[in-house]
């Protein structure tokens, strides 16, 4: 079936630092993948998505690109702020499986002052 | 308005009890999901209804039942309450089909004692 990995659990930054959270993925069919974002006693919210391969998504400073070759969906960010303190996770729906997320464990990020 | 609502936020509940949690949404999605969340874990998704039509991942089969009695509202329900199911319950609703952003609610958090 289908998997997401997210290698790292907690990642901890200055702010101002740039950022990369991985994202590696397994699946026979052609993925929507997608980033969400939960602060802190929050819903999760959509950051990023894409299924097009090679092609850059951005959205608040944050962006990814989707690589089929090496199936990842790295998310970046230039310059850190205390406010992405949070949560973020990583996911995949594909048709086969009825368009339902699978997520990652989630990698928490912290942003120190 | 994007927002997904849960009721309650918080449950206690003793073991063996029934749990009936709830969830709504007025955006006219026609999918509604159950995700369910521990600690250091990734989002599980337990069923979701495609209009009027449930349905519900393998390996939780047995363990959770589901109603939709209109397409703003579903619930969660637990007939028969163990330790295993303390957790975060995570509702969300989408337009069906592929590449469609999920919008969560916040969550409602059970404590099984």
């Amino acid at each position: 079936g289908d998997s997401v990995t997210q290698t790292e659990g907690l990642v901890t930054l200055t702010k101002g630092l740039p950022v990369m959270l991985n994202c590696t993925y397994q699946t026979t069919y052609s993925p929507f993948l997608f980033w969400y974002v939960q602060h802190l006693n929050e819903a999760p919210k959509l950051l990023l998505k894409s299924s097009t391969d090679n092609k850059r998504t951005e959205h608040q400073g944050f962006y990814a690109t989707l690589h089929k070759s090496s199936s990842s969906f790295h998310l970046q960010k230039s310059s850190v702020q205390l406010s992405d303190s949070a949560l973020y996770f990583c996911a995949l729906s594909e048709r086969n499986m009825g368009y339902k997320l699978t997520f990652g464990t989630g990698t928490s990020l912290l942003v120190d002052p | 308005d994007t927002t997904v609502k849960q009721n309650p936020r918080y449950k206690l509940a003793r073991v063996g009890k029934p749990v009936n949690l709830i969830c709504s949404q007025t955006m006219n999605h026609d999918t509604m999901y159950w995700y369910q969340k521990k600690p250091n874990q990734a989002p599980k998704l337990l069923l979701f209804y495609y209009d009027k039509i449930l349905n519900r991942e393998a390996d939780t089969f047995e363990k959770f039942q589901s109603s939709r009695p209109n397409n703003s509202f579903c619930s969660l329900y637990i007939g028969s309450a163990g330790l295993e199911y303390s957790a975060m319950y995570l509702c969300a609703s989408s337009r069906g089909g592929l590449g469609y952003e999920q919008y969560f609610g916040p969550g409602t958090r059970l404590t099984v004692l």
